[in-house]
């Protein structure tokens, strides 16, 4: 069974411009959460999505969203990038909702360097 | 609030060396789930282990083993005769409503 998709797996852009990033779980989860990894922060959590639907939401700026499709990929998007956004985007994909109970599956992530 | 706290940043071994990885977390939920991931260079987290808090019994996967101690909120990891393919960094992660991860113990094991 195919693992959690996620594309491109390194991008490079410019502040100020936006991005889009990609999650396709594995092939009957539902529920999507995106993770951001950086040096200094480690391993944060971004967001949730189940069901198309927001879940759950991580201390991060409104220029970071997401949205879910009715086949369960995701997409998270950064407005007006700033140097600090560069990081490894982890998407995980889990049968349900929440983190309880449920093995999250990572992707190989989206290496995003902004200059 | 959670957290979770991995005190060893770096850790180097010689091959077929045994090394100990710790973790100790806080919460205050009663049911909770604590799991570890390793992250090779490539990125990706590879699930290792899941237990919940109401099992305290060690596992123990081939040269793999875990020992969970709620009464000093630790669940400690051991890798037996380590091997070169075993460096990674490996993070100690504590559910709630998402996972809360600690901040990673990078493992070189050296022929």
């Amino acid at each position: 069974k195919a693992g959690v998709t996620q594309t491109p797996r390194y991008l490079i852009k410019t502040r100020g411009q936006q991005v889009t990033l990609s999650c396709s779980p594995i092939s009957g989860h539902r529920s999507v959460s995106w993770y951001q990894q950086t040096p200094g922060q480690g391993l944060q959590f971004l967001f949730e999505y189940f069901s198309e639907t927001q879940r759950n939401k991580g201390n991060f700026p409104g220029r970071f969203s997401g949205r879910q499709f009715s086949n369960s990929r995701s997409e998270m998007n950064v407005s007006t990038l700033e140097l600090g956004d560069s990081a490894l985007y982890l998407c995980a994909s889990s049968l349900g909702p929440g983190a309880r109970g449920t093995e999250a599956f990572f992707g190989q992530g989206t290496r995003l360097t902004v200059v | 609030a959670q957290k979770v706290t991995q005190a060893q940043t770096e850790i180097s071994v010689v091959e077929k060396e045994d090394v100990t990885l710790d973790c100790v977390y806080e919460t205050r939920d009663t049911t909770y789930y604590l799991f570890w991931y390793k992250q090779p260079p490539s990125g990706e987290l590879v699930f290792l282990i899941r237990r919940n808090s109401f099992d305290e019994q060690n596992e123990i996967s081939g040269r793999y083993s875990w020992n969970f101690q709620k009464s000093t909120s630790s669940f400690n990891f051991t890798i037996t005769a380590s091997q070169v393919v075993d460096s990674a960094v490996y993070f100690c992660a504590l559910s709630g409503s998402r996972l809360t991860f600690g901040e990673g113990t990078q493992l070189t094991v050296n022929p």
